[in-house]
């Protein structure tokens, strides 16, 4: 069963002070993981795709790597417009998996002046 | 505005009420999506439309009744519903469930409650 566990569940950071979000994932074959931010009362806003082990992207101060079994969001001198709800989801490649994503329970970040 | 459009943001109902929930999207996508997303939990997965056929119905119960008219349109019709489907109810899009870049883009939810 597709499994996607992120960590910390909760990240309270000071302006300036860089962290990382961690996501672990077990999946019978990547197609896909994505992040997403959400900020309270709204929906998921996209924020990046990862294909394949040893990739990264990057936008604004943040930038996500992943490997065969993780993927990292890494939060660089944040400020408090950084302060939001982090989710993690994967995709399998399997086809019954099309088109559905597993997502992981999020890391809720905030990021004091 | 944004590409995907839900109303209403805000319901109450009782458990013997009916109401619909609606999603549109303007990005031209030919798959639509509906969320389940509790407090503490993960996102769920309830409903998968590609090209308006049902392609995935993730066990959900028969008082959740979808609706997709066209791709651009989707309804969520609800029923004697329990308080414990108390939830944020989200719609999404993507291009295709099978396209390479299944990029799913969400409305900002139906904060629902049920009394």
């Amino acid at each position: 069963e597709d499994q996607v566990t992120q960590s910390p569940e909760a990240l309270r950071l000071q302006e300036g002070e860089s962290s990382s979000l961690n996501c672990s994932y077990t999946v019978s074959g990547l197609r896909g993981l994505f992040w997403y931010r959400q900020d309270p009362g709204k929906g998921p806003e996209f924020l990046f795709t990862l294909y394949s082990a040893g990739e990264e992207k990057e936008k604004e101060r943040l930038k996500a790597t992943l490997t065969k079994k993780e993927s990292f969001l890494h939060i660089t001198a944040p400020k408090p417009e950084d302060s939001a709800t982090y989710l993690c989801a994967v995709q399998a490649s399997t086809t019954d998996s099309w088109g559905k994503l597993q997502f992981g329970a999020g890391t809720q970040v905030v990021v004091t002046p | 505005e944004t590409g995907v459009t839900q109303t209403p943001r805000h319901l109450v109902m009782g458990m013997t009420n009916k109401k619909s929930l609606k999603c549109e999207q303007h990005l031209g996508h030919n798959a639509m999506y509906w969320y389940k997303q509790s407090a503490k939990k993960p996102l769920e997965l309830m409903f998968v439309y590609n090209f308006k056929e049902q392609t995935e119905n993730n066990s959900v119960p028969s008082r959740f009744s979808p609706e997709c008219p066209n791709s651009s349109h989707l309804f969520l019709h609800l029923h004697t519903l329990q308080p414990e489907d108390s939830a944020l109810y989200l719609c999404a899009s993507s291009l295709s469930p099978d396209s390479t870049k299944n990029i799913q883009y969400f409305g900002a939810g139906t904060r629902l409650s049920v009394l």
